[in-house]
């Protein structure tokens, strides 16, 4: 699984964009970038995911770099409910062995009023 | 509301004794985990399954214990067999068979005195 790296913590303005960004650089050609955040004493939430095209929906956009080697997630109008750790993965799709979930460091999003 | 549901939140139990945590699911998903998150850690995989009456052991299914006699549930009994039980355990399910997509139940907080 390739590794990825994000910033510890960010700071947002409510209202604003927040863009969160992830390095995978040696991510392989069938690897998804999956995003997942997780509020204090929650389970974690699926955000989106992608391959290489930009992918958006209800939640926020992800942009992939065209060698994808990075992203960024994108929430477009942050609240203070969005206030959580951030998780970038990169895995494949789907395999039959059990796909497990493991959370690096991830960013924590603090959004301020 | 479709979604994934745990029960009870906060369960208490003394050692030795057995506990059974609930799952439900109504998204129709094929796919259920079992995770276990202690305090600033990451999610460790427990039991998953892909259909009824099918399941397979993740990483530390020593102490547990799963059945899959229906598509919507998935409880997990940890026996008095598990060493250190405390643990904020997660259930999850995922629409395409195994999948790193997966959305989360609420968790349920279980301390073992």
């Amino acid at each position: 699984d390739a590794k990825t790296t994000q910033p510890p913590s960010m700071d947002c303005a409510e209202g604003r964009a927040a863009n969160l960004p992830c390095n995978h650089s040696t991510i392989s050609g069938n690897e998804y970038v999956y995003w997942y955040r997780q509020i204090h004493s929650q389970g974690p939430q699926y955000i989106i995911h992608g391959l290489k095209n930009n992918e958006t929906n209800e939640m926020a956009s992800l942009i992939i770099t065209e060698d994808r080697k990075s992203s960024t997630l994108i929430l477009p109008h942050a609240t203070l409910r969005d206030t959580a750790v951030y998780y970038c993965i990169v895995r494949v799709a789907m395999d039959n062995a059990g796909n497990m979930l493991t959370f690096g460091g991830g960013t924590r999003l603090m959004v301020k009023p | 509301d479709g979604g994934i549901t745990q029960s009870p939140k906060y369960l208490f139990r003394k050692e030795g004794q057995n506990v059974t945590l609930s799952c439900e699911q109504n998204l129709n998903h094929d796919a259920m985990y079992w995770y276990r998150q202690d305090p600033g850690q990451g999610l460790r995989l427990i039991y998953y399954s892909q259909i009824v009456n099918d399941f397979q052991k993740g990483d530390i299914a020593e102490g547990y214990s799963v059945s899959r006699e229906k598509k919507e549930s998935f409880p997990l009994t940890v026996t008095s067999a598990q060493k250190n039980p405390t643990a904020f355990y997660l259930c999850a399910s995922s629409p395409a068979g195994y999948s790193y997509e997966q959305y989360f139940g609420p968790g349920t907080r279980l301390t073992v005195t």
